[in-house]
């Protein structure tokens, strides 16, 4: 009954390689992030969905394509990994309209680590 | 201006003492104020929040203190218990852009209590 499921939970691969992560939320929400947090802990937003439209995309790379097939799932693809794309990524989602509003629900991330 | 910086970087409190950590932002349009709780492994997790026409929310032993006209607000963690080892995040947003809340995070304060 996991609210928010990341797959997998570590991801290790060479530079170059194309690897993608999968989010899947069981809430009902209509909204799903994107968060990068690095070594130091910091958390940044990438990208935002409602209802499988892209709201928000911050200054990524484009190398990084997220995609929503459904308002329940959000995966992030990314093209030629580089070192410093190793970092923790969080997939999170939110009922802006509903009783929790803003709170958004966090997964249990996905630790990328590019050699 | 979407800034939100917060303060210590880390904190060793001794068990049953008050933890505090500190945040100030710029942007008047902020107008939710989160604090999320970060175990290592995990995402991170809304530990409670407050809107700027109160100066002060309290659930059990954590209570928000919102300073408007200062633009800064803080955490109070009263008796302060092992098992509130965590990294803490303070955080704010306008939550009238309905489709999609952006979170800015703080930089995190490493918390340690120790028994």
């Amino acid at each position: 009954d996991t609210a928010v499921s990341q797959t997998p939970k570590y991801l290790v691969t060479q530079m170059g390689n194309d690897k993608s992560i999968k989010c899947e939320q069981n809430l009902g929400h209509d909204t799903m992030y994107w968060y990068k947090q690095d070594s130091k802990k910091f958390l940044k937003i990438m990208f935002s969905y409602n209802n499988k439209e892209l709201i928000i995309n911050e200054t990524v790379p484009n190398r990084f394509s997220p995609k929503s097939p459904d308002k329940a799932h959000l995966n992030l693809h990314i093209n030629s990994l580089e070192l410093g794309d190793s970092a923790v990524y969080f997939c999170a989602s939110s009922d802006i309209a509903g009783v929790t509003g803003n709170e958004q629900f966090f997964g249990p991330g996905t630790r990328l680590t590019v050699l | 201006q979407q800034q939100v910086k917060q303060s210590p970087q880390s904190l060793i409190v001794q068990k049953g003492g008050i933890s505090i950590i500190n945040c100030a932002y710029e942007n008047t349009a902020f107008d939710y104020f989160p604090w999320y709780q970060q175990f290592p492994g995990k995402g991170p997790a809304l530990l409670i929040a407050i809107r700027p026409d109160v100066s002060e929310k309290k659930e059990g032993r954590f209570t928000i203190s919102f300073n408007k006209s200062a633009k800064q607000f803080s955490l109070h963690i009263m008796d302060s218990q092992p098992g509130d080892s965590a990294t803490y995040f303070c955080a704010a947003s306008i939550s009238r852009y309905s489709s999609a809340s952006k979170i800015i995070f703080g930089s995190g304060t490493r918390l340690s209590i120790r028994p």
